[in-house]
């Protein structure tokens, strides 16, 4: 079991928007603003897509965007490609006096339609 | 361009000790920066496993601790995993990455991955 929570399916539409949801506690999610996204392909390395909660690295499309609220972090897909679908995971740093400093969630598998 | 890639055996026997090798190009890792090792069981999510500053200063996941040693060698640029007595559970794709822990709390690069099975 997944220290983070996520829906483990999601789907769009090209040119919808889609929002995966990722709720953890306030020893994690709640405490920091350092959620971050990763996306992975089948096979593939996971690849940063957010992080400290909404920033893009470089190269990241601005169809990517990321919020949190209380102990629950969102990722929104604006404008689905088909490129986009993917497993989603999104982590959280909980601290150094924390019993697990990295958590991540289950995944969230996006299919566009 | 910051690369990292695992190298090792895809198989180890039940018990024995894994150990895998990750070797950073495009950085020095001795100029600073958190190093770590994450796996993903086969169809399932990821978990994180430990990680090491370029210094030597560890830390692991409290729930492989007993098992995980974590090491680097700047002089050749690598960073190391063992983990001992391992079962069938630890089958998975072990990634290592760069941890930025301290800066931006966040894994930017990761290498792609090799399958390591359990198996006798």
């Amino acid at each position: 079991q997944s220290a983070l929570t996520q829906p483990p399916s999601a789907s769009g539409s090209p040119g919808q928007s889609v929002t995966i949801s990722c709720t953890g506690t306030s020893s994690d999610v709640g405490g920091y603003n350092y959620v971050s996204w990763y996306q992975q392909h089948p096979g593939k390395a996971p690849k940063v897509m957010i992080y400290e909660v909404s920033k893009r690295p470089s190269g990241v499309p601005d169809r990517f965007s990321g919020s949190k609220s209380g102990n629950t972090a969102s990722l929104t897909v604006s404008g689905l490609q088909a490129e986009d679908e993917a497993d989603y995971y999104c982590s959280s740093y909980a601290g150094s006096n924390n019993f697990l400093p990295w958590v991540f969630g289950g995944g969230t598998k996006l299919t566009v339609l | 361009q910051v690369q990292l890639q695992e190298s090792g055996p895809g198989l180890v026997k039940p018990s024995d000790t894994l150990s895998l090798t990750c070797t950073v190009s495009g950085y020095s890792i001795s100029s600073g920066y958190y190093w770590g090792w994450i796996r993903q069981p086969p169809g399932k999510g990821l978990e994180w496993i430990g990680s090491i500053y370029h210094s030597g200063s560890t830390y692991y996941n409290p729930s492989l601790k007993s098992r995980v040693t974590i090491s680097v060698d700047t002089s050749k640029n690598q960073f190391s995993l063992k983990l001992s007595s391992v079962t069938a559970a630890d089958t998975a794709v072990y990634y290592c990455a760069r941890d930025l822990r301290g800066t931006s709390y966040y894994f930017d690069y990761w290498g792609q991955g090799t399958l390591i099975t359990v198996c006798s």
